[in-house]
């Protein structure tokens, strides 16, 4: 079940604050955030585990609502570096393969 | 550089053709994923190792594509007959141990079917 991400684009001047979010129907182990920029491979930006461990940047935050099956990627005072397409992968229980959703577009303006 | 490396960077090819792409993982990684990367869409999992050992292949996938990881190294992806629709972004990622551990991505292979 490929998880359902918001907003699907959105468009911030430096500076300011988004918050990006990722639903799934189904029961969650993790949920993982990569950022995709034109043309380049998917880069990790942080990994949330059942139970509340993270592994990830310092300057990324997440949170995992493992009631809800949500996941939220907080990007503050943004910069243009952080244009791109941001990914979440969800893995469910007893499976570790990543299913990623459609993904969500951040640009950044002066 | 000890990234994930993938080879051909682009392959075009004629329908009803076969292609087989190569990726070499971080060395010490024993997880290795294929993905597949259309136009506005998020990665596709395809099938992934754990060393030499396929542990799943999506159900999506047809008996046209196979992959192997024969000494737990380097990988290949080889998808025979190509149709159009098989036109996309392949990527290949590695991980160290687990799915619980980050993917480090390669450049993917950019396959066009004419």
């Amino acid at each position: 079940q490929q998880p359902v991400q918001s907003p699907q684009a959105v468009i911030l001047r430096e500076g300011e604050d988004a918050v990006i979010n990722c639903s799934s129907s189904k029961a969650l182990y993790s949920v993982h955030w990569y950022r995709q920029k034109h043309g380049e491979a998917p880069v990790f930006l942080m990994i949330l585990l059942k139970g509340g461990e993270q592994k990830g940047h310092e300057k990324i935050s997440a949170s995992f609502n493992e009631k809800k099956q949500q996941s939220s990627l907080y990007l503050t005072a943004s910069q243009l570096s952080y244009s791109g397409t941001y990914f979440c992968g969800t893995e469910m229980f007893g499976n570790e393969k990543l299913t990623f959703g459609t993904g969500t577009r951040l640009t950044i303006i002066p | 550089d000890t990234g994930v490396s993938q080879d051909p960077r682009h392959k075009i090819t004629k329908r009803g053709q076969n292609v087989t792409f190569r990726c070499d993982p971080i060395s010490e990684h024993n997880r290795l994923y294929w993905y597949r990367q259309t136009l506005g869409q998020g990665p596709e999992f395809l099938t992934y190792f754990q060393n030499e050992a396929q542990l799943e292949k999506s159900r999506l996938l047809s008996d046209r594509f196979s992959a192997e990881r024969p000494k737990g190294s380097f990988s290949t992806l080889e998808i025979q007959r190509t149709e159009q629709g098989d036109s996309a972004m392949y990527l290949c990622a590695s991980s160290y141990r687990t799915g619980r551990d980050e993917q480090f991505f390669g450049p993917g292979t950019r396959l066009t079917v004419l």
